[in-house]
């Protein structure tokens, strides 16, 4: 078993809609989560992260924690064709150096 | 301010033949990572760097992979001899400080290796 379990897609949703993202993990030391967004032929870029459990928002995007079921969430609302790349959660534990593990990645696409 | 920047974006070459992609990280930054990206086995760390030393390198695939980062700015992915199974994309990384949460990891735009 994978520490992190995310279902690679494809996700195909029409421009407007709410987009539910998610991962599942093993490791209980896991403290920091994040997602990362990565467009065609680019690199992973940071999209948003949280500390411990709870939920963080920023703009159109809400990240959930829930440590208890070991399970992460992004949402997109009103989401835009420019949404349309591969979404990563990445976590890692409390650390000097904190190793991170990526999933697999999302790959979403938003129709017009 | 420039970000990560990696050489070539794209390499095509020949099974057998030794391959080096290049990185220059953000300056500032004290860790450099190498990850390797496939549709199989998503993104997986190769060998991390703090300070220009290799503190990890249990991720390198075998022997015919090695690493170096002869200061703070320059890094060499090395494959020798290539194989066809070597084909991904690989990514270089910068941060400062571990590379989690508010300290996250730089991408640069990867090369996208092609092993005949």
């Amino acid at each position: 078993q994978k520490e992190v379990e995310q279902d690679p897609g494809p996700l195909s949703v029409p421009e407007g809609a709410i987009v539910s993202l998610n991962c599942t993990y093993s490791n209980s030391a896991f403290q920091y989560f994040m997602w990362y967004r990565q467009y065609s032929r680019k690199g992973p870029e940071l999209l948003m992260y949280t500390y411990s459990s709870g939920n963080k928002e920023d703009g159109r995007f809400t990240a959930q924690v829930d440590k208890s079921s070991k399970y992460i969430s992004l949402f997109i609302r009103d989401s835009q064709p420019s949404d349309s790349a591969t979404y990563l959660c990445a976590m890692s534990d409390f650390g000097g150096y904190q190793k991170v593990t990526f999933g697999i990645g999302t790959k979403l696409q938003v129709i017009p | 301010d420039a970000g990560v920047i990696q050489s070539p974006r794209h390499e095509v070459t020949e099974m057998g033949q030794e391959v080096t992609l290049r990185c220059k990280p953000i300056s500032g930054h004290d860790y450099l990572f190498w990850y390797r990206q496939t549709m199989m086995r998503g993104l997986e760390l190769l060998i991390y760097f703090n300070n220009n030393v290799p503190i990890d390198d249990s991720g390198m695939p075998e022997d015919r992979f090695s690493a170096k980062m002869p200061n703070a700015s320059f890094s060499t992915l090395k494959i020798q001899p290539s194989e066809p199974r070597d084909s991904a994309v690989y990514f270089c990384a910068s941060s400062l400080g571990g590379g989690s949460g508010n300290q996250p990891q730089h991408f640069g735009d990867g090369t996208r290796l092609s092993i005949l």
